[in-house]
């Protein structure tokens, strides 16, 4: 059974830049896409970007000039990074698992979360 | 920009009813919504996916259905591990872009 698990600082300062990975165990990271989905009050789900499982990366256009993401299929892991953070930037982060079936996509595998503040 | 728009936003239930709860999106979208049950705490945990398609082991008593721009999930009978909050998702192909919905919370009435 595949787990998903975040990992990275609860705590950035303002103008900083936000570094995640999350761990994939129990299974293949190949035929799957990759995503980043963060919660927060003021925002509700709002999905980042994905690592496409052609490799290939679309991000949200809210973040897209400040977000990059990266998949290391041989240490089963993907990763996020978000520059230039401030404190809209407060949330519980997501990694998920996507699956492309060419008419439908789902997240059906994802991570407990992490929460991430943005202080000083 | 594609909007999904959840009502109502809160749905004080008892036991045993039968839950409607709706997804509309702000204009003409393909059937790839899907819906999540989120419990305080936890991750939001995928129902259904292509609009009514139940996630593997999902009981029987989940079903999605659609009518245009309007998504339906239905609970059939509320068991008491039910009550949690409940997004829709929209998932546009191209560009891929992913809308969430700001999701129903159902509560014990």
């Amino acid at each position: 059974q595949v787990q998903l698990q975040e990992s990275g600082p609860g705590l950035v300062k303002p103008s900083a830049t936000l570094s995640l990975t999350c761990t994939v165990s129990g299974g293949s990271m190949n035929d799957y896409s990759w995503t980043w989905i963060r919660q927060s009050a003021e925002r509700g789900l709002e999905w980042l970007g994905h690592v496409y499982k052609s490799g290939t990366t679309n991000y949200n256009p809210s973040v897209n000039n400040r977000v990059t993401m990266s998949v290391e299929k041989t240490r089963n892991l993907f990763s996020m990074r978000l520059k230039s953070v401030t404190v809209a930037d407060t949330a519980i982060y997501y990694c998920a698992r996507e699956i492309d079936r060419g008419m439908y996509n789902w997240f059906d595998v994802w991570g407990q979360g992490t929460l991430v503040t943005v202080s000083s | 920009e594609i909007l999904m728009t959840q009502s109502p936003a809160t749905l004080s239930v008892s036991p045993g009813e039968r839950v409607t709860l709706s997804c509309r999106a702000s204009q003409s979208v393909s059937s790839n919504v899907a819906w999540y049950q989120q419990k305080p705490g936890q991750a939001p945990r995928l129902l259904i996916y292509g609009a009514s398609l139940r996630a593997s082991g999902l009981p029987a008593r989940f079903s999605g259905s659609e009518s245009g721009t309007e998504f339906t999930l239905t609970i059939s009978s509320l068991q008491s591990e039910d009550f949690a909050v409940y997004y829709c998702q929209y998932y546009n192909n191209w560009p891929p872009r992913v809308i969430f919905g700001p999701g129903t919370k159902v509560d014990i009435k």
